[in-house]
Order: C-alpha cells, then structure tokens, then sequence
C-alpha cells in the first residue's frame, strides 16, 4: 500500500529566503507526482506535476524534483514571498488511476 | 469561469438524513473524482469516473452513492449521515486518467 510523507509538517521562514519541501513514498510503482497548494479554507491549486520519466519541472520561482527509485520528491521555491504561504500538498499517482495524498507541509513566510 | 464548481459550499445537517453534493466543470475533462478531507486535513480518494463509467471505489461505504448524468457532472449523495461523515469533499477532474487534476472549492458537510 503506498503511503506519502511529507516533512516538516509546518515550515516557518523569513521572507526571500529559498527553501526545500520534501516528500517521500514507499511504492516507486508511480505513474506521476503532482505538487499543489491549498489556502486556508480553499480548494487546492495544482503547481507542478512530474511524469514518472522526468527530473524535475519548474514553473517561475518554483522547482520540483523527482527520484523515483528512492522515492523521494523536492519542492523548491526560491525567493519565497508573503504570498507563498499555504499549505503544499504532495500526491503519488498510483497506476494512472487515483492520488494518494501526503498530509501537507503547512508552509508561513515572515514578512 | 470557475472551472470545476461544487454547490453547496456549506451543509449543516442532522445524523440520518440525506444529502446531495453536486459538481460541474466547463474544462471538456473525461474523469472526475470525488475526495474527503477529514479534520486532521488527510485528503482520500473516494471514487473517480472515466467517460461516465466508475473506475475507482475506495471502500467507501454503500451510502455514498456517486452518479455521473454526463461527462461534466459528477453528484455525490449520502445516504443516513453519520457523525463521521462531517468533513470538506472535494471534486476534481482531469483531462483523463493520469493528467493534472483540477480540484472545486470543496463542500463544508457537518453532521450534527
């Protein structure tokens, strides 16, 4: 059974500073990985998606790496703002077929 | 345009009744999926449907009913609800299985 983890649970930082959220999951059996964002009382907003062939993907300020074999992911956001802060969502796509979902690192920047 | 839209936002309601949650998108997206968010803020897949027909069913029990009409609707109604059923659901799509999901707003469901 997959399971995701993602650590730290709640991340605190200054603001411009660059920072490293990380997931990782035990079954490399994946099809995809998908980086979101849900604000307080929000749905959530999907930032990065990896195919299981790729490295990585960037999109502006923010980098997601993948390694599968140690089934690992990275989500970099460099020169973090304000409106960066939320919490980031990690999700394994199993068989192309549905996301098991880390529980979220709860992410504040510090004006 | 929202593009995946869920109605209601809110539902406060007593322990046996039942109660609809409806979802649409306008993004011409084959595959829907419904999930819970419980109040440790867990997110759980509870079924996804392809062109209409039901992929996915994660042991959910039998008083969650889904039905998808067409492509762009995908209703969740809940049979008898319980105290456990209290929680945010969510709708999604995707362009089909495996792209990039598109989640709704959520809808706020507290049994009381």
């Amino acid at each position: 059974k997959q399971e995701v983890t993602q650590i730290p649970a709640a991340l605190s930082v200054p603001e411009g500073e660059n920072l490293v959220l990380n997931c990782s999951f035990t079954d490399s059996a994946i099809y995809n990985l998908q980086w979101f964002r849900q604000d307080p009382g929000k749905g959530l907003t999907s930032l990065l998606l990896i195919q299981s062939s790729q490295r990585e993907q960037t999109s502006g300020r923010l980098n997601a790496s993948l390694d599968k074999s140690s089934g690992r992911s990275t989500l970099y956001i460099a020169a973090s703002q304000p409106g960066d802060s939320a919490t980031y969502l990690c999700a394994v796509n199993q068989g192309a077929q549905k996301l098991v979902f880390g529980q979220g690192t709860r992410l504040t920047i510090n004006p | 345009d929202t593009a995946v839209s869920q109605t209601p936002k809110y539902l406060v309601t007593q322990m046996g009744n039942d109660k609809s949650i409806k979802c649409e998108q306008n993004l011409g997206h084959d595959t829907m999926y419904w999930y819970k968010q419980d109040s440790k803020k867990f997110l759980k897949i509870m079924f996804s449907y392809n062109n209409k027909e039901l992929i996915i069913n994660e042991t959910v029990p039998n008083r969650f009913s889904p039905k998808s009409p067409d492509k762009a609707h995908l209703n969740l109604h809940i049979n008898s609800l319980e105290l456990g059923d209290s929680a945010v659901y969510f709708c999604a799509s995707s362009q089909d299985l495996g792209r990039t999901q598109y989640f709704g707003p959520g809808t706020r469901l507290l049994v009381l």
